[in-house]
């Protein structure tokens, strides 16, 4: 069976220090993975997508970027953090003929 | 531009309490209507997928349907245990996973 994980659960960081969040999917071959932002009180919003190795798609400019070294593996990065960057993290693969999104459990990024 | 609105926000109910939550949506296009259960601190988890007006779906006590302009969960004699958050999310675009999501509905269910 296919499993998502990702890490850390939580994460407290100084303002303008950098960001490195992992993803990796077991189980399954050449995934399409996401990476969603939660913030307090709002809906889920994408922030990058990918359809392979290499493969990243933007979907709001940002403070972030993202990479996909492996076929399951997806990281997400910044160079220097802002305030605004805090909230929970997501992590997804399309599965089910890419008709269900599978979430990780998620990292709660706290910057201060 | 393609939305989600989801109400109430938060939604209190004694154990048998049977009450729905609505999910207004407008896009270009609907490709698919998804309901997905949070519980704090995780991610969420998939419900049902609902592609045309009039299509309904069940799952244990809980029952989605869809019209052109809004989908309904449905969640019948409530058990504690279906306290959660319940996310509502549309179809943008061509490939699956890029959804729009609603702000959800926080459903707490008292004994």
């Amino acid at each position: 069976s296919q499993t998502i994980h990702q890490w850390p659960a939580t994460l407290v960081q100084p303002v303008g220090s950098p960001l490195s969040l992992e993803c990796t999917v077991e189980g399954t071959s050449n995934p399409n993975l996401y990476w969603y932002r939660q913030a307090a009180g709002r809906g889920l919003q994408l922030l990058f997508y990918s359809v392979g190795i290499g493969q990243i798609s933007s979907e709001v400019p940002q403070n972030l970027s993202a990479s996909r070294p492996q076929d399951r593996q997806f990281i997400l990065s910044s160079k220097k953090l802002l305030l605004s960057d805090s909230g929970f993290y997501l992590c997804a693969w399309a599965g089910g003929g890419n008709e269900k999104l599978f979430f990780g459990s998620g990292t709660q990024l706290s910057v201060l | 531009e393609d939305q989600v609105t989801q109400s109430p926000e938060a939604l209190r109910l004694q154990e048998g309490e049977s009450s729905s939550l609505n999910c207004s949506y407008t896009v270009s296009g609907l490709r698919g209507l998804f309901w997905y259960r949070q519980d704090p601190g995780k991610g969420p988890e998939f419900l049902f997928t609902l592609y045309s007006a009039g299509e309904e779906k069940e799952k244990e006590r809980l029952k989605a349907t869809l019209t052109k302009k809004e989908s309904f969960l449905h969640i019948t004699a409530p058990k504690p245990e279906d306290s959660a958050t319940y996310l509502c999310a549309v179809q943008a675009g061509d490939s699956w996973g890029k959804l729009q999501f609603g702000a959800g509905t926080q459903v707490v269910v008292t004994p």
